[in-house]
């Protein structure tokens, strides 16, 4: 089975631009999670999806948003980028709610 | 709310001694605990859960966890410490409550030196 795959793996972009990150969860899995992964603050939950709906979010400001598609793939964005959005983004699935999380390799985004 | 604590920055522990990461949590209803490794260059990869049942779950590569829920911990072990176990660990929690959010641990960075 494919594990869950992220693109891109690394993105530059600069201060107030926007930026769309992809996650393909594994086959059959319908949870999809999103966080942030900084040095300084650890890994940071920013929402999960089951389904096409969002079952929570974290906090973030609203310039972080996501989305489901159908074939349970998923898709975040964040809008005008701030020097501090710069992190590993990772994407994790899983089965259900009792299930581990399948981490992808992760996108690396740095804003300048 | 969910919380957790991981309150060791750092583990030094020599190469065939046990060793120990700590891990306590805080959550509305029953927990959902999990440890994850990530080790250089490479993703988060799972090592154990407990979810219900025996309070001492065996994982991956050797690893066990007791869940103590008086004292609210879940802390990782291992009897004998390899140096390929030199990595980040993650603990995480998550409530059966409907919350569908898991909360991670800031990690703990284990040395093990031969």
């Amino acid at each position: 089975k494919a594990g869950v795959t992220q693109t891109p793996r690394y993105l530059i972009k600069t201060r107030g631009q926007q930026v769309t990150l992809s996650c393909s969860p594994i086959s059959g899995h319908r949870s999809v999670s999103w966080y942030q992964q900084t040095p300084g603050q650890g890994l940071q939950f920013l929402f999960e999806y089951f389904s096409e709906t969002q079952r929570n979010k974290g906090n973030f400001p609203g310039r972080f948003s996501g989305r489901q598609f159908s074939n349970s793939r998923s898709e975040m964005n964040v809008s005008t980028l701030e020097l501090g959005d710069s992190a590993l983004y990772l994407c994790a699935s899983s089965l259900a709610t009792v299930n581990e999380q399948f981490f992808g390799p992760g996108t690396r985004l740095t804003v300048l | 709310a969910q919380s957790v604590a991981q309150p060791e920055d750092q583990v030094n522990v020599a190469e065939g001694n046990p060793l120990t990461v700590k891990c306590t949590y805080s959550v509305s209803g029953n927990p959902y605990l999990f440890w994850y490794v990530q080790y250089p260059n490479r993703g988060l990869q799972f090592l154990l859960k407990y979810i219900t049942g025996d309070n001492l779950v065996k994982g991956s590569y050797g690893f066990e966890a007791e869940f103590n829920k008086s004292q609210t911990s879940f802390h990782l072990k291992k009897p004998s410490a390899l140096v390929s176990d030199s990595a980040l660990y993650f603990c995480a929690v998550r409530d059966n409550t409907g919350g569908f959010k898991t909360i991670f641990g800031a990690g703990t960075r284990l040395f093990v030196k031969a």
